[in-house]
């Protein structure tokens, strides 16, 4: 049971580069979420999806894109990198009860 | 808008010690986590706080919530080093959005 799967787990680009971060979940779940964790600052919602074919904005969406491909899958677009976009990202995945969050394992991205 | 805030944001203890980190938040909710983060790891549920005076136990780790005042705690009894992470509290928004303290890192020394 692999829970929540994400790729890469590093990731270097240039500024001005793109990339897509993958997300895949096996437990069915309908809700599905970007984060992103930086020092002191806890982590803060860029993106979620409440079911298949829905995306909304979180906190952070700037400089970013999602799309819900199907129920397993939510990915992550940075059209063109920005240092301040260096970052651990992590997904999360949850169903409606009350249980929180699954934790992919991260992946870490630094903007140079 | 929801604000989390926890304190403290570092704590260094000595074995042994009893300890309790704090959970403050600005709205209503009636659902609080906590996580814990080993470095470079992800995240792992430790706690789900569903109703007001809720109280969780596992193993010397003990979370409270009190709805009214918009507290958790998240108390630490005789703490061993393999309690040493970071410790998160997040808080449900509506429609299962968590909006996450900034985390406390827990030190345990010899």
């Amino acid at each position: 049971n692999a829970g929540v799967t994400q790729t890469p787990k590093f990731q270097v680009l240039k500024t001005g580069q793109s990339m897509t971060l993958q997300c895949a979940q096996d437990m069915n779940h309908n809700s599905m979420y970007w984060y992103r964790q930086d020092p002191g600052m806890g982590l803060r919602l860029i993106y979620y999806s409440a079911s298949e074919g829905t995306t909304d904005k979180g906190e952070v969406p700037n400089g970013y894109n999602v799309s819900r491909l199907n129920k397993r899958e939510f990915s992550l677009r940075l059209e063109s990198a920005a240092p301040s976009q260096t970052s651990v990202y992590f997904c999360a995945s949850s169903d409606y009860r009350p249980y929180g969050y699954t934790f992919g394992s991260g992946t870490r991205l630094t903007v140079v | 808008e929801l604000k989390v805030e926890q304190n403290p944001l570092f704590l260094s203890m000595q074995e042994g010690k009893n300890y309790t980190i704090y959970c403050n938040y600005s709205t209503t909710s009636d659902r609080l986590y906590w996580y814990r983060q080993d470095p470079g790891k992800s995240l792992e549920s430790l706690f789900v706080l569903l109703s007001n005076g809720a109280v969780k136990q596992e193993g010397r780790l003990m979370a409270s919530l009190d709805t009214k005042a918009r507290l958790s705690t998240l108390h630490i009894t005789a703490a061993v080093h393999d309690l040493s992470a970071t410790y998160f509290c997040a808080v449900d928004q509506g429609a299962q959005k968590l909006v996450f303290g900034q985390g406390t890192r827990l030190t345990i020394n010899p």
